[in-house]
């Protein structure tokens, strides 16, 4: 079946550091991919998205490539804010009746002023 | 206007009731469902709701059943509640059932089973 993987945290950096969280996935079709971000106390909130291999999605700083050959799918952001900090799940849609998503475990970051 | 609105944010309950959590979304989407996220944190997705049509995830107990009204709405009715029901449920929905589109998550209802 389907799954995503992605490091644990948490990932403590500080303000205007460099971020990469790892992704790689298994599917058995042509998933979509996907970043969400959960903000504490509140519900997921679509970071950023890619349909197709090579494609990059990108959204308020951040960059993710999809990279099939190595069926993986990073997050990075060149300069983190305290604002940033938040659980961020990687997660893929394949073709599967009812398109539901398998989610990766969360990655907790913590940006520190 | 919320997206996808849920209540209630809070239900607290003992364990052997019946309770029900209620989904609305205003986005004219055709496709809706239910998320489990546990105390690590961990998504499991529960059940799809596309246009009349319901999609059950096989891991999902009996006990759990969807209703939905119409397409705005969809409904998670919970039987005999279990401490291991103690959760957050989320709600969402997607404008269809391709894969590449996104889904809009509702704020959450944390169930706490005593």
């Amino acid at each position: 079946g389907d799954s995503v993987t992605q490091m644990e945290g948490p990932v403590t950096l500080s303000e205007e550091a460099f971020l990469t969280i790892n992704c790689t996935y298994t599917a058995t079709g042509y998933p979509s991919l996907f970043w969400y971000v959960q903000y504490p106390g509140e519900g997921l909130q679509l970071l950023l998205k890619a349909t197709k291999a090579d494609d990059k999605g990108s959204n308020k700083g951040f960059e993710a490539t999809y990279r099939k050959e190595t069926t993986s799918f990073h997050l990075e952001k060149g300069s983190v804010q305290v604002s940033d900090s938040a659980v961020y799940f990687c997660a893929l849609s394949d073709n599967n009746a009812g398109n539901m998503l398998t989610f990766g475990g969360g990655t907790r970051l913590m940006v520190k002023p | 206007d919320t997206a996808v609105s849920q209540t209630p944010k809070y239900l607290v309950t003992q364990m052997g009731n019946d309770k029900s959590i209620k989904c609305e979304q205003n986005l004219g989407h055709d496709t809706m469902y239910w998320y489990k996220q546990d105390s690590k944190k961990f998504l499991k997705i529960m059940f799809s709701y596309n246009n009349k049509e319901l999609i059950i995830n096989e891991t999902v107990p009996n006990r759990f059943s969807p209703k939905s009204p119409d397409k705005a709405h969809l409904n998670l009715h919970i039987n005999s509640l279990e401490l291991g029901d103690s959760a957050v449920y989320f709600c969402a929905s997607s404008q269809d059932l391709h894969r590449s589109y996104e889904q809009y998550f509702g704020p959450g209802t944390r169930l706490t089973v005593t």
